[in-house]
């Protein structure tokens, strides 16, 4: 079965500094998709950023960005210039073909001002 | 659109009485699937349907929950008789097939406190 591990529950920041979050994960498919999602106090999921497994190019969403390494079945985050809204908990995903979608415990990140 | 709509955004309720959770997903998605997530145990998905059917409800807790979606357009999540360890916040989220990522549209979820 496939599973999804987040080993920092939680991390601080500097604000204006860059900050990673990392991201394993555990499958034997070779097609499948990786997410970032946030969710901020308000609760609401919403998606950072997305990469597809057979795409070899890092994705790229203005101040985020992911270190993808398929082989090691990593999959890290990183926030530069990080700013005060972008506190909140930040879950890893996997989604494989069968649809169903796998998410990390979640690391909490906080921003200091 | 408007995104995924869920109702009631809080509910409070008694021990054994009957909830039922509401969502609305996105026009022209296929799949819908219900989630839970508490501190303890994080974000679980519970059913996901794909065109109105149930594909894997493996992760509903027990007999107490039952989920339908008797349209593309309409779904419930209804728990009887309700317990306090139910008490967490349930997702909604939607996608599309043919979306070039299967991303998940999430809902602004239904915070559920049993007393």
């Amino acid at each position: 079965a496939q599973t999804v591990t987040q080993s920092q529950p939680e991390m601080s920041v500097q604000e204006a500094e860059t900050v990673t979050l990392s991201c394993t994960y555990d499958t034997s498919e070779s097609d499948y998709y990786l997410f970032w999602y946030k969710q901020p106090p308000s609760r609401q999921m919403i998606l950072v950023i997305r990469q597809e497994a057979y795409k070899q190019q890092n994705a790229t969403e203005n101040r985020f960005s992911v270190n993808f390494q398929k082989a090691a079945k990593s999959f890290s985050l990183k926030i530069s210039d990080s700013q005060l809204g972008d506190a909140a908990m930040y879950f890893c995903a996997y989604r494989s073909r069968n649809d169903k979608i796998i998410f990390g415990k979640g690391t909490r990140l906080h921003i200091l001002p | 659109d408007a995104g995924v709509i869920q109702s009631p955004r809080h509910e409070v309720t008694e021990m054994g009485q009957e909830v039922t959770l509401r969502c609305k997903p996105i026009s022209g998605h296929d799949y819908l699937f219900w989630y839970r997530q508490t501190m303890m145990r994080g974000l679980e998905l519970l059913i996901y349907f794909n065109n109105n059917v149930p594909i894997d409800d493996s992760g509903m807790p027990e007999d107490r929950f039952s989920a339908k979606m008797p349209n593309a357009s309409f779904s419930t999540l209804k728990i009887q008789p309700s317990e306090p360890r139910d008490s967490a916040v349930y997702f909604c989220a939607s996608s599309f097939t043919n979306s070039r990522s299967y991303e998940q549209y999430f809902g602004p979820g239904t915070r559920l406190t049993v007393t």
